[in-house]
């Protein structure tokens, strides 16, 4: 079973310019995480999907960060423009649907954009 | 609300030594535990969890963990440290009752010293 696909690995932009990351979660999964780790720091969630909805999007950035996922499957993060703090490593991750469910369900992670901005 | 404090940031271990990382929670509610390991470059793996039930859980790669209630802990230990097992370890918290949204620690980075 593929995992959690990420694009790019890795990018490097100059601050003011805009950026955009890529996930695709594994199949079957409705829900999407969008997170990002700061150096020597925890992940911390920016964004939940439950299929296509965006449920929890308390800890976005709106001013400048957008994220969609239009069809339920794959998501774009975008930050516009980039500013020197947002350099870190933004992860996703997925897990399957929690409707109906009480008990814990598992996040899977993808290895992660690196983004550093100059 | 909920948080994980990891004491150590580095820790450093001889291969073959006994791995103890230590992780203490805050919760109003009883909480579900966790703890991810993420290799270089990699994302987050799932080591070992706590929801119900035994409170000493055994995950993969020979890890396991121990649910002290009265201590509000969930230490990680191996007994035996191996190279491989060099990575940063997160330990998270989050409760029953649909979804809720996991808190991670800040982290302990493992050295394994030859």
């Amino acid at each position: 079973e593929a995992g959690v696909v990420q694009s790019p690995r890795y990018k490097i932009i100059e601050k003011k310019q805009p950026v955009a990351f890529w996930c695709n979660p594994i199949s079957g999964h409705n829900t999407l995480y969008w997170y990002r780790q700061n150096l020597g720091q925890g992940p911390e969630l920016l964004i939940r999907y439950e299929n296509e909805e965006a449920v929890d999007d308390s800890q976005l950035p709106k001013d400048r960060f957008s994220a969609e996922r239009l069809k339920g499957v794959d998501s774009t993060l975008k930050i516009q423009p980039a500013e020197l703090g947002d350099s870190a490593v933004y992860l996703c991750a997925s897990s399957p649907n929690l409707r109906g469910r009480s008990s814990y369900n598992e996040q899977f992670f993808g290895p992660g954009t690196r983004l550093t901005v100059l | 609300a909920q948080s994980v404090t990891q004491l150590g940031s580095h820790v450093s271990v001889s291969e073959g030594a006994l791995v103890l990382l230590r992780c203490n929670y805050s919760s109003s509610v009883p909480p579900y535990l966790f703890w991810y390991v993420q290799y270089p470059n990699q994302g987050l793996q799932l080591l070992l969890k706590y929801t119900t039930g035994a409170t000493l859980v055994k995950g993969i790669n020979g890890f396991e963990a121990e649910f002290k209630k009265s201590e509000t802990s969930f230490h990680l230990t191996k007994p035996s440290a191996h190279m491989s097992d060099a990575a940063e370890y997160f330990c998270a918290v989050s409760f029953a009752g649909g979804y809720q949204k996991v808190t991670f620690g800040t982290g302990t980075k493992l050295q394994v010293i030859p």
